[in-house]
C-alpha cells in the first residue's frame, strides 16, 4: 500500500515566521515529489517539486528530501497571512504507471 | 485561457440519478486523470488515462466510468448516484505519459462539486 502521511494540523504561525510543514511516505524508491498548495473551495496548484536528496528554493518556498528517512519538507519563511491554506504532499511512486498519490494536507494559518 | 476546464462547476442532484461531468485540457497533455476530494481534503485517484492505458483504482464504484473522446477530454459519467459520491471531483492533466508525466506534476482543473440529495 503507497501511502502518504501529513499532519493534518491546523499549523498556525505569526506573520514573518517561518513555516515548516512535513511529510512522509511509504515506499523507499519512490522518485518524484511535489507540494500543492490548496486554497478554500480552489483547485490545488503546484509550488514545488523536488527529486534528489537535499534542499531545493524557490523563492519564499524551500522544499527538503530525505529519501534515506523517506521523509520531505516544505519551508516557507517569511510567512504572510495570504499563505493561508491547505498544502499537500504528493509522491510519484514509480513502481511501474502509477499516477501521484496525494497526502491528506496540512492546513496553514498566518496570524497576522 | 483555462488550461484544465471541468463543466458544470456545481451539480446537485438527487439519489439513483445518472449524471456526467466533462473535463477538457488545452494544454496539448496526454494523460488526464479524475480524482476525488472528500470533505476532510483528501484527494484520492480514481482513474488515469492516455491513448494507450486506463488504470482504475479498484476501489473506485464500478457505477463510475470514464469516457474519453479523444485524448484531449475525459468524461466522467456515474451511474445510480447515492449519498456518499457527494464530494468535488477533479480533473488533471499531464505530459509524458503516466510515469513520467507524474515526475513534473500535474494541472488541475478547477472542480465539480457534486452534492447528491
Amino acid at each position: 500500500q503507497k501511502e502518504v502521511e501529513q499532519n493534518s494540523g491546523p499549523l498556525s504561525v505569526p506573520e514573518g515566521a517561518i513555516a515548516s510543514l512535513n511529510c512522509t511516505y511509504s515506499d523507499r524508491v519512490s522518485q518524484s515529489f511535489f507540494w500543492y498548495r490548496q486554497y478554500s473551495g480552489k483547485s490545488p496548484e503546484l509550488i514545488m517539486s523536488i527529486y534528489s536528496n537535499g534542499d531545493k528554493e524557490d523563492g519564499r518556498f524551500t522544499a527538503q528530501l530525505n529519501k534515506a528517512s523517506q521523509y520531505v519538507s516544505l519551508l516557507i519563511r517569511d510567512s504572510q497571512p495570504s499563505d493561508s491554506a491547505t498544502y499537500l504532499c504528493a509522491v510519484n511512486f514509480s513502481s511501474g504507471n502509477t499516477p501521484l498519490v496525494f497526502g491528506k494536507g496540512t492546513r496553514l494559518s498566518v496570524i497576522a | 485561457d483555462t488550461a484544465v476546464s471541468q463543466t458544470p462547476k456545481y451539480l446537485v442532484t438527487q439519489m439513483g440519478n445518472d449524471k456526467s461531468i466533462k473535463c477538457e485540457q488545452n494544454l496539448g497533455h496526454d494523460t488526464m486523470y479524475w480524482y476525488k476530494q472528500d470533505s476532510k481534503k483528501f484527494l484520492k485517484i480514481m482513474f488515469s488515462y492516455n491513448n494507450k492505458e486506463l488504470i482504475i483504482n479498484e476501489t473506485v464504484p464500478n457505477r463510475f466510468s470514464p469516457k474519453s473522446p479523444d485524448k484531449a477530454h475525459l468524461n466522467l459519467h456515474i451511474n445510480s448516484l447515492e449519498l456518499g459520491d457527494s464530494a468535488v471531483y477533479f480533473c488533471a492533466s499531464s505530459q509524458g505519459g503516466m510515469a513520467r508525466g507524474s515526475n513534473y506534476g500535474y494541472t488541475f482543473g478547477s472542480g465539480t462539486r457534486l452534492t447528491v440529495v
